[in-house]
């Protein structure tokens, strides 16, 4: 199956924790994204990467830092989680990071700050 | 300031009415506009998109109106089923923004049958 996986479905955690979460898409694309989804369901691209390469860095907190092992692989990593954390985190991939590339969406992990 | 407005925040239509959600940017130099589907608990899939050198695209029972003098937008579901029944979200990506997809807040869209 081609597809955007990502783990885990569902995370909740105290705040001052770290949390990871993966993405792994099998579509053979260039370029993955992360978006977070806040709880009015408005999304906010966080980071993008082609080819490993970092080339979309918009503004989050410095606690929040991506990391691709291939072009397949995104993962995202929280150091120290704050209450506004909370959110559902949504992986995407494209196939060239074009302005007009469909993006294709992970189910989204969903974080739970206490 | 928000580049691309949604309205209504949520419709609801009887099973076999035009659904019409609409869509407004800010940024003239925008040049794709996709719409995007997302139902509860999964991810948002790509519905239809337009360029900014059309005016109409049509797929199924789904067809975007685009005004660029206006930059307006609109999607149009016609003979709306149950299974409509979601949140779709407008963006717009291009020009200035190059690739970063630019989102809407949503319509919540609910057909009642």
């Amino acid at each position: 199956e081609t597809a955007v996986f990502q783990t885990p479905n569902y995370h909740v955690t105290q705040v001052g924790n770290e949390v990871s979460f993966n993405c792994k898409q099998t579509l053979g694309h260039d370029t993955m994204y992360w978006y977070k989804q806040d709880s009015k369901k408005l999304l906010k691209i966080m980071f993008s990467y082609n080819n490993k390469q970092l080339i979309v860095n918009e503004t989050v907190p410095r606690r929040f830092s991506p990391q691709s092992s291939d072009k397949a692989h995104l993962n995202l990593r929280i150091k120290s989680v704050e209450p506004e954390d909370s959110a559902v985190y949504l992986c995407a991939s494209s196939p060239w990071g074009g302005d007009q590339d469909t993006q294709y969406f992970g189910p989204g992990t969903r974080l739970l700050v206490l | 300031q928000q580049q691309v407005r949604q309205s209504p925040q949520s419709l609801t239509v009887w099973e076999g009415e035009t659904a019409i959600l609409n869509c407004s940017y800010e940024d003239s130099t925008f040049n794709y506009f996709p719409w995007y589907q997302q139902f509860p608990g999964e991810g948002p899939a790509l519905l239809i998109s337009i360029r900014s050198v059309s005016d109409k695209k049509e797929d199924g029972r789904f067809t975007i109106f685009f005004n660029k003098r206006e930059k307006k937008l609109s999607l149009h579901i016609t003979d709306s089923q149950p299974g409509d029944s979601a949140t779709y979200f407008c963006a717009a990506s291009g020009g200035s923004s190059g690739n970063k997809l630019i989102f809407g807040i949503g319509t919540l869209l609910s057909v009642k049958p």
